[in-house]
């Protein structure tokens, strides 16, 4: 079995800081790691994933990731948030020969200016 | 090119009735989810359908729900006789294959409401 721990609800943070946010999964066998981005009214779409090679990951929006195995982490930041990234980013984890990811709760970013 | 569609975007029901939701997917992509998302819940699976295999319904919640997927597009996800719970926001999701690597394209979601 797979589960996923986003461990802030919501992160408040002020325009042009820079922003972490958390994810920590548990799988027991290899896995593939998603961030997706959820804005005020719309349906997902993919940030970033993890599927192999460099534990660094870029993605749209000057978004970028960490695979961290040993930790089994995978953090999203961003050096400089603007107030459009306000939205829901939610972590994934797909692994074992599933098709099916599974989600975390989900991190409210809230960029005041 | 024209991304995943739902309909309809807002639904409100009194309690009891029987409400359908339709998702169409991209065209061309294979495999085709189900999911709901309440309030801090994150998403739930709710179904999954993969060209002409038996669809993978262990995320449906009670046999009130059900869903098809007529010539391997349109989906059509049916809650019978529903319940104040099952207010929601219902997503559906498309992928190109069914790898656990392939990134899924969602819809705007339908939201549900039952009085």
């Amino acid at each position: 079995a797979q589960s996923v721990t986003q461990l802030d609800s919501q992160v408040p943070v002020f325009e042009e800081a820079p922003v972490e946010l958390r994810c920590n999964y548990s799988s027991s066998v290899s896995v593939y790691l998603f961030w997706y981005v959820q804005y005020p009214n719309q349906g997902l779409q993919l940030l970033l994933k993890y599927l192999s090679g460099s534990t660094l990951v870029k993605g749209i929006n000057g978004f970028e990731a960490e695979f961290n195995k040993s930790q089994t982490s995978f953090h999203l930041r961003k050096p400089s948030v603007h107030i459009s990234d306000t939205a829901e980013y939610f972590c994934a984890v797909v692994g074992g020969g599933s098709y099916i990811p599974t989600f975390g709760r989900g991190t409210s970013l809230i960029v005041h200016p | 090119g024209a991304g995943v569609s739902q309909s309809p975007s807002n639904k409100v029901t009194e309690k009891g009735k029987d409400v359908e939701l339709r998702c169409d997917p991209i065209s061309g992509h294979t495999a085709l989810y189900w999911y709901r998302q309440s309030l801090g819940q994150g998403l739930e699976f709710l179904i999954y359908f993969q060209g002409n295999s038996a669809p993978d319904k262990s995320g449906l919640p009670s046999d009130r729900f059900s869903a098809e997927r007529t010539g391997g597009s349109v989906s059509t996800l049916t809650i019978q006789r529903t319940q104040q719970e099952d207010s929601a926001v219902y997503l559906c999701a498309s992928s190109f294959l069914s790898r656990s690597s392939d990134t899924q394209y969602f819809g705007p979601g339908t939201r549900l409401t039952v009085l």
